[in-house]
């Protein structure tokens, strides 16, 4: 079925450098992206959102871009933080699916200081 | 802190036995949809609540069931345990607008573990 998934599951970074985490999309009916940061004993917690009307969008230290064309989308935190360390999962939804999440399989981040 | 809060946090069953989650929403919250997190993997949707009716379903079978009260809390049940039940199990709550996003407040989850 239809399904999102991520290219690195893994990923290690020093203390102040840019992550940059993907996640690749295989349902063209997604409309709405959204990026979650899971840490150790905890539920996700909403990171950023994206449309499929914008290609790019920015927060506090992230920003998410979305190619549309590729079924592509990335997450990007800038000067990464110990605090970063976490599991982040890319999540879509799709046309009157309110609510209803298809997420990835993650990707793990780790912050060495 | 999301307002969400889910009990028991952790529990231990037993193959064939039947299990009740419960949640409470973020106040003001009227959706509550539960998903599944086996370890490693992503979270899978279970089924939306909304207004106290189910609201769409996951791949689950019937044995996995749900209900809303009238303060939009929350339970999930799940009859005659399997060993693959084990998992965290996530409840998710969110206000219903006509725009709409997937901005879901997650708890923190309930760990069942099935020997």
């Amino acid at each position: 079925g239809e399904s999102v998934g991520l290219h690195l599951p893994t990923l290690s970074v020093q203390e102040g450098d840019n992550s940059i985490i993907n996640c690749a999309y295989s349902n063209s009916a997604s409309d709405y992206f959204i990026w979650y940061k899971q840490e150790s004993g905890k539920g996700p917690q909403f990171i950023i959102d994206i449309r499929s009307n914008m290609d790019k969008r920015q927060g506090q230290r992230v920003t998410v871009l979305l190619n549309k064309t590729v079924k592509h989308l990335s997450l990007q935190i800038a000067a990464t933080q110990p605090g970063d360390s976490a599991v982040y999962f890319c999540a879509e939804m799709g046309g009157t699916s309110y609510g209803k999440l298809t997420f990835g399989q993650g990707t793990i981040l780790t912050v060495h200081p | 802190e999301t307002g969400v809060t889910q009990s028991p946090t952790h529990l231990i069953k037993t193959r064939g036995q039947q299990v009740t989650l419960r949640c409470s929403s973020q106040s003001g919250h009227n959706t509550v949809s539960w998903y599944q997190q086996a370890l490693g993997q992503g979270p899978q949707f279970i089924f939306q609540y909304y207004r106290e009716e189910e609201n769409g379903r996951g791949n689950f079978p019937p044995r996995f069931s749900g209900l809303q009260f009238p303060n939009y809390s929350s339970e999930l049940n799940v009859n005659a345990l399997e060993l693959d039940d084990s998992a965290l199990y996530l409840c998710a709550s969110s206000p219903r607008t006509g725009v709409g996003t997937g901005e879901l407040f997650f708890g923190e989850g309930s760990r069942l573990t099935v020997l």
